[in-house]
């Protein structure tokens, strides 16, 4: 599976949207970009997932760039509640039927009132 | 919606003993996975099952051993405990047709004294 790179924290405002940046520069043509976050001390939830066009759910929105190099996971008008490590994971769902999960750094988002 | 249920959602053991956590997968779901995540870390992938066969292992220790059952629940085994298995263990679910989507339980927490 491709390596992620997202940085360790941010802090966004309550009421703004929160834009959260996930690099994926080797990723390969078969694999997906997912998004999970875990609130504390709770199980990780998913939140969206995609292959190359962009998605919106009523979670959030993810945009993926044309080259597929990298992603960001946009939650428009965050509340208090999304404070949360943000996971960016990327694999190929075709890859081993077993599809473990594997849940690199992520990011620490804190909505600040 | 039903969601993934474990069992016990607490549980302190001394060294040395053994250890039983139970997931229960969503209705109709037919893969199980199993987490560790200790304290501060990403959560670590342990082992799957689909159809109650063993589908894939990550780091699981040689101490543990899990199955998945006719009902589909699985059980998480763990003997000799150690210090370091004090941590949060989280089972999740998934129709594997159905793609992408983990839904994880609310996790177990283990503390070996």
């Amino acid at each position: 599976d491709a390596k992620t790179t997202q940085p360790p924290s941010m802090d966004c405002a309550e009421g703004r949207a929160a834009n959260l940046p996930c690099n994926h520069s080797t990723i390969s043509g078969n694999e997906y970009v997912y998004w999970y976050r875990q609130i504390h001390s709770q199980g990780p939830q998913y939140i969206i997932h995609g292959l190359k066009n962009n998605e919106t759910n009523e979670m959030a929105s993810l945009i993926i760039t044309e080259d597929r190099k990298s992603s960001t996971l946009i939650l428009p008008h965050a509340t208090l509640r999304d404070t949360a490590v943000y996971y960016c994971i990327v694999r190929d769902p075709r890859d081993n039927q077993g599809g473990k999960l594997i849940f690199g750094q992520g990011t620490e988002l804190s909505v600040k009132p | 919606a039903a969601g993934v249920i474990q069992s016990p959602r607490h549980l302190i053991k001394e060294k040395r003993e053994t250890a039983t956590l139970k997931c229960y997968p969503i209705p109709r779901h037919d893969t199980v996975y199993w987490y560790q995540q200790g304290p501060g870390q990403d959560p670590q992938f342990l082992i799957s099952f689909y159809e109650k066969m063993q589908s894939d292992k990550g780091s699981i220790p040689d101490r543990f051993s899990a199955q998945q059952f006719s009902d589909y629940h699985s059980e998480l085994n763990m003997s000799s405990l150690e210090l370091g298995d004090s941590a949060l263990y989280f089972c999740a679910s998934s129709l594997l047709a159905g793609g992408p989507m983990r839904f994880f339980g609310p996790g177990t927490r283990l503390t070996v004294l």
